[in-house]
């Protein structure tokens, strides 16, 4: 059974501050990594993909990834309010996505 | 901007019948998929279509679930007797290539009565 574990939160950051996502993932093999955000009720959205060892970032959102140790983090710099929604860590393993529970985040005004 | 698009995206239904959901995938992309979603849980994986065949299900896609894809663009799922458990957003997605990003549908709400 291929596993992605989240911190279901919730995680709350003041406005302006930097938000911390975490995910570990069970497979070994796993080749690709996404980070989804979804507002509730709507569909889940594709914010970050990262494929390699290392950093990779875009606007205020850097994905972290770590095959070694199984890991996959987000960072949100400058929380806006907008980015409050529930983030969904993927796995691809194959051609089969798998897909954490959810984190959370409340940005407080 | 291609996008995934479903209809309905509310469908009300009576327990025991037929309902089929429908999708267009974004229209160079090869792999299909549908997952969903009851409120306030994960998204789980339902079934993988690849060149016109299932590649893989999950338990819940027992056999009151099917797929096709009819024709070059539409992708359906149907569920012969719904039970009250199926009430749950359901999305379809698609990616272009083996390790390409996944794009979700906008979904279908689902409301078994």
């Amino acid at each position: 059974q291929k596993e992605v574990e989240q911190n279901s939160g919730p995680l709350s950051v003041p406005e302006g501050a930097i938000a911390s996502l975490n995910c570990t993932y069970s497979d070994r093999v796993s080749q690709s990594f996404f980070w989804y955000r979804q507002y509730s009720g709507k569909s889940p959205e594709l914010i970050m993909s990262i494929y390699s060892n290392g950093d990779k970032e875009d606007g205020r959102f850097t994905a972290q990834l770590n095959k070694a140790s199984q890991y996959v983090s987000l960072l949100i710099r400058d929380s806006q309010p907008s980015d409050s929604a529930t983030y969904l860590c993927a796995v691809n393993s194959g051609n089969q996505f798998y897909f954490g529970t959810g984190t959370s985040l409340t940005v407080i005004p | 901007e291609p996008e995934v698009t479903q209809t309905p995206s509310h469908q009300v239904t009576q327990m025991g019948q037929e309902v089929i959901l429908r999708c267009v995938p974004i229209s160079n992309h090869l792999y299909f998929y549908w997952y969903r979603q009851i409120l306030g849980q994960k998204v789980e994986f339902l079934v993988s279509f690849y060149n016109n065949e299932i590649s893989e299900k999950s338990e819940i896609f027992d056999d009151q679930f099917s797929v096709e894809r009819p024709d070059g663009s539409n992708f359906t799922l149907k569920i012969r007797s719904t039970k009250l458990e199926d009430s749950a957003m359901y999305f379809c997605a698609s990616k272009n290539g083996r390790n390409e990003k996944l794009f979700f549908g906008s979904g279908t709400q689902l409301s078994v009565l």
